[in-house]
């Protein structure tokens, strides 16, 4: 069964600090995997799309890591900042008919 | 630009009652979707489209129905709503490829509520 994992649910870090999330995938065949952010109340925007070739990928504070060969994805997020709370879903994407499959999301608050 | 619009952003409506959502893209994607999005889950695809005048079900296709009349226009309809389907529903536009650059571009949500 095709499924997307995260963890932690939740996690509460201090401004300032570091912090990374996973996510595991049983998805096959695969196509892509993406991190969106999800802040309350708005849809997803993208912040890494990465290939089964595309080990690493960074976009500002955020770089995200992919192991194809064990299904493993992190994002690791540097030098947290307050606008960074938010969910952040990892998505995989199907190389049949590229169907998406989403993560539940890991809900992270930075406090000051 | 303004990428992927939806309306309304909320709705309440009464047990039984019918209603459209209208998500509009001016990207010129061929691909469009929308999912619902309810606490603690991820995103489930409702119904999808690949083209204009195609649509086909996703994983939570009972309970409502879609239409694909224009390429930029992508509607959601309950015909008879249910408290179940009290969720956040969102619309999505994407390009037909499957590499990197073909990313998805999500609304703003609708935030639904059945009484």
């Amino acid at each position: 069964k095709n499924q997307v994992e995260q963890s932690p649910q939740s996690l509460i870090i201090l401004e300032g600090k570091n912090c990374t999330l996973q996510c595991n995938y049983t998805v096959s065949p695969f196509s892509n995997l993406r991190w969106y952010k999800q802040d309350t109340g708005r849809g997803p925007v993208s912040l890494t799309i990465m290939t089964f070739s595309e080990n690493t990928k960074s976009n500002g504070r955020y770089t995200a890591t992919l192991d194809a060969d064990t299904k493993q994805s992190s994002l690791h997020i540097t030098a947290s900042q307050l606008s960074d709370s938010a969910s952040y879903i990892c998505v995989v994407r199907g190389s049949t008919l590229g169907r998406l499959y989403f993560g539940r999301g890991t809900q992270l608050t930075v406090w000051p | 630009n303004a990428g992927v619009t939806q309306t309304p952003k909320f709705r309440v409506l009464k047990t039984g009652q019918s209603m459209t959502l209208l998500c509009a893209q001016d990207m010129n994607h061929e691909y469009m979707y929308w999912y619902r999005q309810d606490p603690g889950m991820g995103l489930r695809l409702i119904h999808y489209s690949v083209g204009e005048g195609t649509t086909a079900k996703g994983e939570v296709p009972d309970g409502y129905n879609v239409s694909r009349l224009k390429k930029q226009n992508f509607l959601l309809g309950l015909e008879s709503a249910a408290p179940s389907q009290t969720s956040v529903y969102f619309c999505a536009s994407s390009y037909s490829g499957t590499g990197r650059s073909y990313g998805y571009t999500f609304g703003s949500g609708t935030r639904l509520t059945v009484v």
